[in-house]
């Protein structure tokens, strides 16, 4: 059990499009769910927390309007990069947390990679 | 978020032997520490975690160990095996967010 899906694994854009990535909880239901977003070779850094039915809440530094979230289910999470730039190609990760608000364990996507052209 | 501090940042063990990673944080509202292991190109894993009312918790070959007074939480791995290179991640949580440290890329040679 505990299986968070990630849709793309990848994909390449032109400058100036959007793109939405789908974190999906596939056997569990997730009212919180993180983005996460990984440079090479580097820690995760938590862009937003996601929360069903309400709106996310941004990391400093992130800004709301380019990375749009949105959780309209209780297993489905969307990121959306508005006007793509190269300077946000990264790695996109998503995980869902499990249970109440005193569950802790994340479960995490597999991952998408994003390259800008 | 809070900081935390992850080292070493590269370790390199013989097959067999053990491996240590500290892990300091600042957050003292923190109450859960999980450690994830992450291979080349896949999705980071829970291997261990523990919560801050427990001072150590042991899976097998991998231990836990923290320190509240101190701040501060190691993992530890006995016997180890080529298997378990790749890089791992410690995290401290408050209110449900995690803050990761920076990683330790382990490496163990047969």
């Amino acid at each position: 059990g505990a299986v968070v899906s990630q849709h793309p694994s990848r994909v390449i854009c032109k400058s100036g499009t959007s793109v939405k990535i789908e974190c999906r909880s596939l056997d569990f239901q997730a009212t919180t769910m993180f983005w996460y977003r990984q440079f090479p070779k580097k820690s995760l850094m938590l862009m937003a927390t996601s929360n069903e039915g309400s709106k996310a809440t941004y990391e400093q530094g992130v800004e709301k309007d380019k990375f749009l979230i949105n959780h309209a289910s209780l297993t489905l999470s969307t990121l959306t990069v508005t006007s793509a730039h190269p300077e946000d190609s990264s790695f996109y990760i998503c995980s869902a947390r499990r249970g109440g608000a005193q569950s802790y364990e994340q479960f995490f996507g597999p991952g998408t990679r994003l390259t800008v052209l | 978020g809070e900081n935390v501090e992850q080292h070493p940042s590269t370790l390199s063990v013989q097959e067999g032997d053990s491996a240590v990673i500290k892990c300091t944080y600042s957050d003292s509202a923190s109450n859960y520490f999980p450690w994830y292991k992450q291979e080349l190109g896949k999705r980071p894993q829970l291997i261990i975690d523990i919560r801050s009312n427990v001072g150590e918790k042991k899976d097998q070959r991998i231990a836990v160990t923290l320190n509240k007074t101190a701040k501060h939480f190691s993992l530890h791995i006995t016997e180890t095996q080529p298997e378990d290179s790749a890089v791992y991640f410690c995290a401290h949580t408050n209110a449900g967010k995690s803050t990761f440290g920076d990683g330790t890329t382990l490496t163990v040679k047969p």
